[in-house]
């Protein structure tokens, strides 16, 4: 299997943007995923194919793609956005990762 | 609507076995795959296997491969993950999470906690 990386911590004002990267070998190839974990809850899917929003999302929230790096940005940080997020990918080999969590402070 | 419902919180002692129910209910179960994640404390999420609710096949992380069995009951709509031989460092909450595009719902968690 292969390595998903992000930052361990970023912090924003509120208001301000928020941009957290998840570099990988792999994904030129293969989608991102993001989840938004909130202490002692289950984790929410916000963005899913690198760029798409389930609905319910707030628009803040979006995604994009750039060779082996992608990046979740929320736009005009609200304090509830604070949390866990993580980026997910798979494998050829129908194999899951997880990258190592970014924690969110809104100052 | 669409509802994953597992069981209740466990406490196991180093070397046994655990089995931790996913009970699904508001869509066809046997469309989709059921994925195991787990959230040790101060960990990583991290991806333990899949089934594939309509045809059975599974697929493991191989970290976890000789220790942990995912099953399904279609008649029961319900997906179970059984992790054997654990040790102090399985204590973790584990989740199990529909797949569409992405992990689109996830049970309420359940905590397993290995200790003497």
């Amino acid at each position: 299997s292969y390595e998903l990386t992000q930052p361990p911590s970023v912090s924003v004002s509120p208001g301000q943007t928020a941009r957290i990267t998840c570099s990988g070998d792999a994904l030129p190839k293969q989608y991102a995923y993001w989840y938004q974990q909130k202490s002692g809850q289950a984790p929410v899917l916000v963005i899913y194919k690198d760029s798409e929003r389930p609905s319910g999302i707030p628009e803040r929230f979006s995604g994009s793609s750039s060779g082996t790096t992608v990046t979740l940005t929320i736009s005009g940080v609200q304090a509830e956005d604070e949390a866990d997020y993580y980026c997910q990918s798979a494998d050829s080999s129908e194999t899951w990762v997880f990258g190592g969590g970014t924690k969110l402070t809104v100052l | 609507q669409v509802q994953l419902v597992q069981s209740g919180a466990e406490v196991k002692k180093p070397g046994a076995s655990v089995k931790v129910s996913c009970k699904t209910s508001g869509y066809t179960f046997t469309t989709y795959t059921i994925h195991w994640v787990r959230l040790a404390p101060g960990q990583r999420l991290e991806w333990l296997g899949w089934v594939n609710a309509g045809n059975g096949h599974t697929k493991y992380s191989q970290k976890f491969q000789d220790r942990v069995t995912i099953t399904r009951d279609t008649s029961a709509s319900t997906a179970y993950m059984d992790l054997s031989s654990l040790r102090s460092e399985d204590t973790a909450v584990y989740y199990c999470a529909r797949e569409d595009v992405g992990f689109d719902y996830w049970g309420q968690g359940t905590l397993v906690t290995v200790s003497s």
